[in-house]
């Protein structure tokens, strides 16, 4: 399977935990998204990359979240003490893309996602 | 930012039965896709589809990019197109990222 791969596909955390996700993308993709959904909404994106450089972030990505991918291939998401607001699917997705701005982007495909649960 | 505005909210359908759904956007767009969300959570590729008409099977799906907005057409309908259907735009202005609208959800009863 060379889809989008994210893990782990459920997490139950207590408030105040910490919670890292990790997204492996299509392999001949360079550029990599984190959005996050909510029960009855739309995804919202959170931040994407190009490569190793993260392009975007968007004012959803508080102080407590960071996203990275250092080696431009997988890319972890990590919350920092968890609260319940933070429950959600966190949904990563991944495309061919040109250009250093952003702007020509490719095909997103979605992974499977990662459903968090904060208690 | 650019507003993406799905319709109708909601629809439920007799197996069998045709149906359309619409996708309006605020401002031009780079391109556009059309998902199907599975009961798991995943977001299938239905289309890519900037300008023009496609055809996959009994989905098809036009997007009139001068006029802002995209349809897609589901003919005869089976219980497994339950789910809720997204549109997500490219916004050049916003950089290479999709914005999705709030999405059509779909009930079949067989």
């Amino acid at each position: 399977d060379t889809g989008v791969s994210q893990n782990p596909r459920h997490k139950i955390t207590k408030r105040g935990q910490n919670v890292t996700f990790r997204c492996d993308p299509i392999s001949e993709h360079n550029r990599l998204y984190w959005y996050r959904q909510t029960l009855g909404q739309g995804p919202e994106f959170l931040t994407y990359f190009q490569n190793e450089a993260q392009l975007e972030k968007s004012r959803l990505l508080s102080d407590r979240f960071s996203a990275e991918r250092p080696k431009g291939s997988f890319s972890t998401l990590e919350i920092q003490r968890t609260e319940q607001g933070d429950s959600a699917m966190y949904l990563c997705a991944s495309s061919r893309g040109t250009g250093i701005t952003g702007l020509n982007t490719g095909e997103l495909f979605f992974g499977e996602g990662s459903r968090l649960t904060v208690l | 930012g650019i507003q993406v505005e799905q319709s109708p909210p909601d629809l439920i359908l007799q197996e069998g039965a045709n149906s359309t759904l619409r996708c309006n956007f605020s401002d031009s767009v780079n391109n556009l896709q059309w998902f199907h969300q599975n009961p798991w959570g995943q977001l299938i590729n239905l289309f890519y589809i900037p300008s023009g008409t496609k055809q996959n099977g009994r989905l098809s799906a036009t997007t009139v990019a001068t006029e802002r907005y995209s349809l897609l057409y589901i003919s005869s309908s089976q219980t497994t197109d339950s789910g809720v259907y997204f549109c997500a735009v490219y916004d050049a202005s916003q950089g290479g990222k999709l914005i999705f609208g709030q999405g059509t959800e779909l009930s079949v009863k067989p």
